[in-house]
């Protein structure tokens, strides 16, 4: 069957820096997405890694390893706005997202 | 600024009756998508629309059916409610470029079924 799995919870500290992992195993693969969701809002495009590497887009980089099935999101100097969930998704072979659960991030003063 | 639009952000209904979410996009995307989210769970795709009058099943189109009359309009309607149905509805839309395939969200209906 398809996964994807990352932590269910994390906390960390204001103006720290923070990684969230993802591991997929899909039938396919045509791109990985990394989303943002505060609390009783909508999903929000943060960024899309398809070639392996690292892509970095302010405070927020995300890096992508095929061969090994894996993704992580960086947030660096972070703010309390940043409290949110991180869902990771992967678009498969027929160009299907398989979404995880999310990571709901806690940011404390 | 791009727009998805949930009718109802709350809605509370009883077991057996029909239930209408709409949702309306003003990006002129061709591909619309029903998801309902619960907690501890993916995002689960319920159906899909790529085209006008034209619908997919996703992976839980059990009890759903849609409507896509237009192509800015997507409706779900689940026929006869149960609890189980109970859940927090996303809808999106995206265009049809497969590159990045970006999806934009609306603020979500949350359903409760008494």
């Amino acid at each position: 069957g398809q996964n994807i799995d990352q932590p269910t919870e994390m906390t960390a500290t204001e103006g720290a820096i923070v990684q969230i992992n993802c591991t997929y195993q899909t039938s396919g693969f045509n791109g990985l997405f990394w989303y943002q969701q505060h609390a009783g809002e909508a999903p929000t495009f943060l960024s899309y890694n398809v070639l392996d590497g690292l892509e970095e887009k302010g405070r927020f980089s995300s890096f992508l390893s095929r061969s090994k099935g894996y993704s992580y999101l960086l947030l660096k100097e972070l703010q309390m706005k940043d409290s949110a969930s991180y869902l990771c998704a992967v678009t498969d072979s027929n160009y299907q997202l398989i979404w995880g659960a999310g990571t709901k991030l806690i940011i404390k003063p | 600024d791009v727009k998805v639009t949930q009718s109802s952000r709350y809605l509370v209904k009883r077991t057996g009756e029909k239930v209408f979410l709409e949702c309306v996009q003003d990006m002129d995307h061709e591909n619309m998508f029903w998801y309902r989210q619960d907690p501890g769970l993916g995002l689960r795709l319920i159906y899909f629309s790529y085209d006008v009058k034209m619908k997919e099943k996703g992976d839980i189109p059990e009890g759903y059916s849609v409507s896509r009359e237009k192509k800015e309009r997507f409706s779900l309607i689940l026929e006869s409610a149960s609890t189980n149905q109970t859940s927090m509805y996303l809808c999106a839309s995206s265009s049809s470029a497969r590159d990045t395939g970006e999806l934009f969200f609306g603020e979500g209906s949350r359903l409760t079924v008494l």
